[in-house]
């Protein structure tokens, strides 16, 4: 069965505490894995898609990586706005183009 | 400026009563989803629809039903027969050809009383 496992659940982080949360998946030939940040009270915003092991991708101090069964978020030096749940998703063959998602990772970053 | 608008923010509905939660998109993209997010439980989807006149159900599309009778409009109606109503509902979309990122809604936070 296809499935996406996050964790923590939750994570608490002094600012500039760098950290990294944890996306393990089992899927039937990845199509794309997919990260995610949501506040409280809105809709997911899209950060990356990694399509294949070894991928890299950077936006300001958030850098996702993929392996054949895992992803982590890397936060560096993280701000008070890094605070968000961090969802991650995946796409494979037998969806249809449907995600399955993670329950997603609370982060809390206080000043 | 291009995006995804679902409309009203909040809606409070008496049990019994249907409701229908609009989105609609301006992104020219071909496949449109609707998930419900309750605490602790992450994104389950409702129903989605990959092209217009078309639609499939998701993982719990008891009590819901969907119509997508144009490219930019995928509207979800939440019907009596729902038994846990109260729940906060996103819309996405995205291209229908495989590996691309589903672009989401603000969302809609239903409560039924």
């Amino acid at each position: 069965e296809d499935q996406v496992t996050q964790s923590p659940e939750a994570l608490r982080l002094q600012e500039g505490e760098s950290s990294s949360l944890n996306c393990s998946y089992t899927v039937s030939g990845l199509r794309g894995l997919f990260w995610y940040r949501q506040d409280p009270g809105k809709g997911p915003e899209f950060l990356f898609t990694l399509y294949s092991a070894g991928e890299e991708k950077e936006k300001e101090r958030l850098k996702a990586t993929l392996t054949k069964k895992e992803s982590f978020l890397h936060i560096t030096a993280p701000k008070p706005e890094d605070s968000a749940t961090y969802l991650c998703a995946v796409q494979g063959d037998n969806q249809g183009g449907k995600l399955i998602f993670g329950q997603g990772t609370e982060l809390s970053v206080k000043p | 400026d291009g995006g995804i608008t679902q409309s009203p923010k909040y809606l409070f509905r008496k049990e019994g009563q249907n409701v229908t939660l609009s989105c609609e998109q301006n992104l020219n993209h071909d496949a449109m989803y609707w998930y419900r997010q309750d605490p602790g439980q992450g994104l389950r989807l409702i129903y989605y629809s990959q092209i217009v006149n078309d639609f499939q159900k998701g993982d719990i599309a008891e009590g819901y039903s969907v119509s997508r009778e144009k490219k930019e409009s995928f509207p979800l109606t939440v019907t009596s027969a729902q038994k846990n109503p109260t729940a906060f509902y996103l819309c996405a979309s995205n291209h229908r050809d495989r590996g691309y990122e589903q672009y989401f809604g603000p969302g809609t936070r239903l409560t039924v009383t």
